[in-house]
C-alpha cells in the first residue's frame, strides 16, 4: 500500500538557522516524490520533485531533498531559513503516468526571529 | 496565462445540501484531478477527468460525482452533504497523465454546518 509519513507535525525554527524535514514513504513501484508548500488557505506550491537521476535536487527557494531508496526517505532541507518561509510542507509520492498523489500528513513550519 | 482557476473560493453550506465546485484548468491543459484536504491533512485523490470522463477514482462514495466539459473545465458534485465534507477542495490540472505535471488551483474552501 501507498503512504507518506511526516513524523513531525510542527516544528520550530530560529530565523537564519538550518532545517531539515523529514518523509518516509511506501511504495511498490518506482516512486515520483514530491515536496509542496502550503500557506494558509492557499493552494499548494511545488517546491521540488524527484523521479530519476541525481538523488540530490534542488528547488525554488533554496530548498533541496535528497532521496535515499535504502532508507525510503526524501528530506527537505534549507541551510539558512528565512520568515517567510514559515507555513505548512507537503510530502508526496506518485507513479509515473498517474494523476493521484498520495500525500504526507504534512509538518507545519514556525520561524521565530 | 492564466493558471487553474477555481470557484467559487468560499461556501457554507448546510447538512443534506448539494454543492457545485468548478475549475478551469491551467490554458493548455486537457485533464483535471480533484483533491480533498480536510483540516489538519494532506490532500487526498478524489478524482481524474479526461476526456470528459471519469480515468482513475480515490477511495470516496458516489456522493461524489465530477463532470468534464468539452472546454476541459471540469465541475464537482458533492450531494447529501455531511458535516465531514468540510474541507479545501483542490483541482489540478494537467497536459496528459503524470505527477509531475500537476498544477494546483488555490482551492474553494467548504464549510458544511
Amino acid at each position: 500500500a501507498q503512504s507518506v509519513t511526516q513524523p513531525d507535525i510542527h516544528i520550530t525554527v530560529s530565523e537564519g538557522a538550518s532545517l531539515e524535514l523529514r518523509c518516509n514513504y511506501s511504495y511498490g513501484a518506482t516512486p515520483y516524490l514530491f515536496w509542496y508548500v502550503q500557506s494558509p488557505g492557499q493552494g499548494l506550491q511545488l517546491l521540488l520533485k524527484y523521479f530519476s537521476g541525481d538523488t540530490l535536487v534542488q528547488g525554488i527557494k533554496g530548498f533541496e531533498a535528497e532521496f535515499k531508496r535504502s532508507q525510503s526517505s526524501f528530506n527537505l532541507r534549507k541551510p539558512s531559513v528565512h520568515w517567510s518561509d514559515a507555513a505548512e510542507y507537503f510530502c508526496a509520492v506518485g507513479a509515473q503516468g498517474a494523476n493521484n498523489l498520495f500525500f504526507g500528513t504534512g509538518t507545519r513550519l514556525t520561524v521565530i526571529p | 496565462d492564466a493558471g487553474v482557476t477555481q470557484s467559487p473560493t468560499h461556501l457554507i453550506k448546510t447538512r443534506g445540501q448539494q454543492v457545485t465546485l468548478r475549475c478551469s484548468p491551467k490554458s493548455g491543459h486537457d485533464t483535471v484531478s480533484w483533491y480533498q484536504q480536510a483540516l489538519g491533512q494532506g490532500p487526498q485523490f478524489i478524482f481524474q477527468y479526461y476526456e470528459e470522463e471519469e480515468r482513475q477514482r480515490g477511495n470516496f462514495p458516489d456522493r461524489f460525482s465530477g463532470h468534464q466539459f468539452p472546454n476541459y473545465s471540469s465541475e464537482l458534485n458533492v450531494n447529501a452533504l455531511l458535516l465531514g465534507d468540510s474541507a479545501l477542495y483542490l483541482c489540478a490540472s494537467s497536459l496528459g497523465f503524470g505527477p509531475e505535471k500537476l498544477f494546483f488551483g488555490s482551492g474553494t474552501q467548504l464549510s458544511v454546518l
